[in-house]
C-alpha cells in the first residue's frame, strides 16, 4: 500500500511541551503536506515540503523531510491546548493526481 | 486559496432513502474529490469529480451507489443512495486549485447518522 503511516496514533503532552509526529511512506513523493482537523470537520493545510526540500518552518511548526528515509516529521514547539486535534500527513507520488493519506495522529494538549 | 461550503453539516436518515450533500467552491478549481471518513480514522477517498463528465471512483465504491455531479468548475454534488447503518460516516469535500504542488481545501464535512 502506498498510504502513508503515522506514529503514535495518540499522543498526550502539557501545554508549553513540544509535540513531534512522524509519517512514513512507501514510493517516492512529488510533495508531503500536513494538514490539522478539528473534531472530525473539515480538515486544514499547515506546510507543504517538497521532495527536493529537507526542512520547512512556519510559526511554531517545523517539518522536516528524509526521502531516503521515506519519513517526515511535524514538531510543534511550545504547544497549546488549541493545537488539540488529529494530525494527517499525506503524499503526492508519481503521476497520481490525488493525495494518498495517512493514518493520522491524535494530538491532546492538556492545560 | 478557495473557501469551500457544504451542506448539509449533518443529517439524520432513515435506511433505505438518499441524501445528497452539496459542495460550492468560492473560485474556480481544477480539481474536486468525495472522501469518507469514520470517526477516528483516516480518509478514504470515494471519487474524483470530473466537471462535465461522469466521476471516477476509487476500488470499492460505485455510481448506482454514490452518484457524483460536477456541472461546473465550482460546485459538486455527492448523493448517497439507498442507506443502510454501514453508511454513517462524515463525507467531506475537496478541492484543489492547481496540480500536484498545491494544498487541498476541504469543506466542513457532512455527519451523516442513518438509523
Amino acid at each position: 500500500s502506498q498510504q502513508g503511516e503515522e506514529d503514535p496514533q495518540a499522543l498526550s503532552i502539557q501545554e508549553g511541551e513540544n509535540a513531534t509526529m512522524n509519517c512514513s511512506y512507501k514510493t517516492s513523493i512529488n510533495n508531503l503536506q500536513w494538514y490539522r482537523q478539528n473534531s472530525g470537520r473539515g480538515l486544514v493545510h499547515l506546510i507543504l515540503i517538497r521532495s527536493n526540500e529537507r526542512e520547512k518552518h512556519s510559526g511554531r511548526l517545523r517539518v522536516t523531510l528524509d526521502t531516503s528515509k521515506k519519513s517526515s516529521s511535524l514538531l510543534i514547539t511550545a504547544s497549546r491546548a488549541a493545537d488539540t486535534a488529529s494530525y494527517f500527513c499525506a503524499i503526492y507520488a508519481g503521476n497520481n493526481r490525488k493525495l494518498i493519506w495517512g493514518l493520522g495522529t491524535s494530538l491532546a494538549v492538556n492545560p | 486559496s478557495a473557501v469551500i461550503s457544504q451542506k448539509p453539516s449533518r443529517d439524520i436518515c432513515q435506511r433505505g432513502t438518499s441524501l445528497t450533500i452539496q459542495c460550492q467552491v468560492d473560485s474556480q478549481v481544477t480539481m474536486m474529490f468525495w472522501y469518507r471518513q469514520q470517526p477516528g480514522q483516516s480518509l478514504t477517498l470515494i471519487a474524483t469529480a470530473n466537471q462535465g463528465s461522469e466521476a471516477t471512483y476509487e476500488s470499492g465504491f460505485v455510481i448506482d451507489k454514490f452518484p457524483i455531479s460536477r456541472p461546473n468548475l465550482t460546485f459538486s454534488t455527492l448523493t448517497v443512495s439507498n442507506m443502510s447503518p454501514e453508511d454513517s460516516s462524515i463525507y467531506l469535500c475537496s478541492a484543489v486549485t492547481g496540480n500536484r504542488d498545491t494544498e487541498a481545501f476541504f469543506g466542513q464535512g457532512t455527519r451523516l447518522t442513518v438509523v
